[in-house]
Order: structure tokens, then sequence, then C-alpha cells
């Protein structure tokens, strides 16, 4: 079945670094990746995702990356600020019409200004 | 935006009680809702793929008969977690999917909090 697996678990970074969160996935299959931040006692919302035929997108001051042969995705956070501090999970999801998605497992991350 | 509703965001029962849960896609229609299950500090675990007009899909290890959902319309399903117990206590999430630049993109409620005493 579809595995993804999400590093680090904890990041703490200074306000105005990059924070950076890995995720690796196994179907290659795969076409659509998802980033969502989730913060305390709410729903998850998507922030950015990118599809399998674009390398990297980015919104302001969120990238993400995605190398297909490697089976990797990643998550980039430019000049953090406090308000940045939440759980952030990636997912994916196999292609062909099917919406199921799988995440990974988290990344706390804290940006202490 | 898009927005997905669910109702009630916490909720305290005794054990052996049943618990109904809502979720509404509020300015879209969404032929197909997913319902996840968080634990303190873990990820989201789906549980179940509700589809309007039709029955839902629980992915392995999850009781339909203890989480029964319904997806009645196109903008509301519900998880109703039966006879619960302490154990069910927990984050329940849904989601709605909506398309978007053609592909499917999934709106999270805010969550609704059990606890089961």
């Amino acid at each position: 079945g579809e595995n993804v697996e999400q590093h680090p678990s904890t990041l703490s970074v200074q306000e105005g670094d990059s924070a950076v969160i890995k995720c690796t996935y196994s179907d290659s299959a795969s076409n659509y990746f998802p980033w969502y931040k989730q913060e305390l006692g709410k729903g998850p919302q998507l922030i950015i995702d990118i599809r399998s035929n674009v390398g990297e997108k980015k919104d302001q001051r969120i990238a993400v990356t995605l190398n297909k042969t490697a089976k990797h995705f990643s998550l980039h956070i430019t000049e953090t600020q406090p308000e940045d501090s939440a759980v952030y999970f990636c997912a994916e999801r196999p292609g062909g019409g099917y919406q199921k998605v799988t995440f990974g497992t988290g990344t706390k991350l804290q940006v202490i200004p | 935006g898009a927005v997905v509703s669910q109702h009630p965001s916490w909720v305290i029962c005794k054990s052996g009680t049943s618990v109904k849960i809502e979720c509404r896609s509020l300015d879209f229609q969404a032929t197909t809702m997913f319902w996840y299950r968080q634990f303190p500090k873990q990820s989201l675990m789906l549980m179940a793929t509700s589809n309007e007009g039709s029955k839902a899909t629980y992915e392995q290890g999850v009781e339909k008969d203890k989480f029964l959902i319904n997806h009645a319309s196109l903008t509301l399903s519900t998880l109703t977690v039966t006879s619960a117990h302490p154990e069910d206590s927990s984050f329940y999430i849904c989601s709605a999917s909506r398309p978007f630049s053609g592909a499917n993109v999934l709106t999270f409620g805010a969550g609704s909090r059990l606890t089961v005493l």
C-alpha cells in the first residue's frame, strides 16, 4: 500500500530563518502532492500543492519541490514568522482519478521569535 | 473559497451512547467526502470514504457497524459513533472533494473532538 515518510518530526528555527521538511513516497503512480498546515485544535489547511508534471512551485514564502525519480518532495518556508508555527503534513495521492490521499506523519514546526 | 463546516466542534458523552457528527460543504457540492480520525500528536488516518447516494467504503480495521456514515445529499455527510467507549475519544475530521484546476482538491473541516467518559 501507499507509504509516506516525513522528516523531521520536530523542527525549531529562529524567526527569519528557513525551514525545510522532506517527504518520501513509495507509489510510483502518485501524481498529486499537497501540503497541509494544522494549527492546534483545528483541521488541516491546504497551503500548497504540486502535480507530478511540475518540478517546483512557489507561492510567496512557501515553495515545494518534487523529484519523481527519487520519489521525494520537500516543503520550503523562507523568512519564517512565529505564525508559521504549526504541524505540517505532506500527502500524496495516486493517479487515475482516485481521490484518497495518504498523509505523512507530520512535522511540528516551532518558529522562535 | 470552498468551506467545509463540521458540527459539533466538541462533544462529551457517556459511555454507551451514540454521537452524530455532521460535515457540510457550504458553497460547493461534494459527491465524495472523507472521514479521518486523529489521535494526539499523530497523523490523520482515513476511516472511510463517503459517497453520495451509496454506501460508504471503509478502510481496513474500521468497524462499519460502529462508525455509521450517511451521505444523503451532495452537501452533507454524517458520522455516527454508536455505543461509544472511552477508546473512541479522538479528533474526527471530515474533508470534501471538489474539482479545482482540473484536479480534485480536498477541503477539510475544523474537526470534532469527541470525549467519551
